[in-house]
């Protein structure tokens, strides 16, 4: 089945700085989604982003489908910015819809 | 729109009981998702349903699990005989194949078995 490596695993960084998380993928994908999951496990959707780029506030995220990566970009952290971040991705499966294939995500830590 | 919904949020029991949870989706939403999640993972497909028709099972899903999705609206999934193993957070999700076919995740079912 299709592979996704998410780097870095773990990343500490004070309030106010940027960062750039980043998902490689094995295989051509019809989905990819980024989410943040908080402390109390929900799953909190980002992004629905199989190729191109989008914003929404402080975050946005770029897919390069032909070279099977996507990353997700966060600029002036705050402290609610911290959790695990997951990419998630669905490859294309001969007509049939598996579920979506996660990362083992990236844990953030905005410190104040 | 309400969101995914699922009950219960937590659910503690013996090893050798069944139980079972349920998952009320977005409201059309035609697709509905399982998954599970242990500590420090990311979420493991199981199995999903588009109506009422269940289309695809992972191989994590041993003989123990089923899971129903009767007239296409909630779903259920039921453990049999639960093991120490089946300590996980249980995920569902749905999704609209009309549109970008983005999936929505509930809550969750924290499982513990003793």
């Amino acid at each position: 089945g299709i592979q996704v490596e998410q780097s870095p695993p773990d990343l500490i960084l004070q309030e106010g700085a940027n960062s750039t998380l980043r998902c490689n993928f094995s295989d051509s994908v019809n989905n990819l989604q980024w989410f943040h999951q908080n402390p109390w496990g929900q799953l909190i959707n980002l992004f629905y982003i199989p190729s191109g780029t989008k914003q929404n506030g402080r975050l946005s995220a770029t897919t390069v489908a032909t070279e099977r990566y996507s990353l997700l970009y966060i600029s002036s952290s705050q402290t609610t910015d911290s959790g695990v971040y997951f990419c998630a991705v669905q490859g294309y499966s001969g007509g049939g819809a598996d579920g979506l294939t996660f990362g083992k995500g990236t844990h953030l830590i905005i410190q104040p | 729109d309400t969101g995914v919904s699922q009950n219960p949020r937590h659910k503690i029991t013996k090893r050798g009981q069944n139980v079972t949870f349920r998952c009320d989706p977005i409201s059309e939403h035609n697709r509905l998702y399982w998954y599970r999640q242990t500590l420090g993972q990311g979420p493991e497909f199981l199995t999903y349903f588009q109506n009422e028709a269940q289309l695809e099972k992972s191989r994590l899903l041993s003989d123990r699990f089923s899971a129903e999705r009767p007239k296409g609206s909630f779903s259920t999934l039921e453990i049999q005989r639960t093991e120490q193993g089946d300590s996980a957070m249980y995920l569902c999700a749905s999704s609209y194949t009309m549109s970008t076919d983005t999936q929505y995740f509930g809550p969750g079912t924290r499982l513990t078995v003793l």
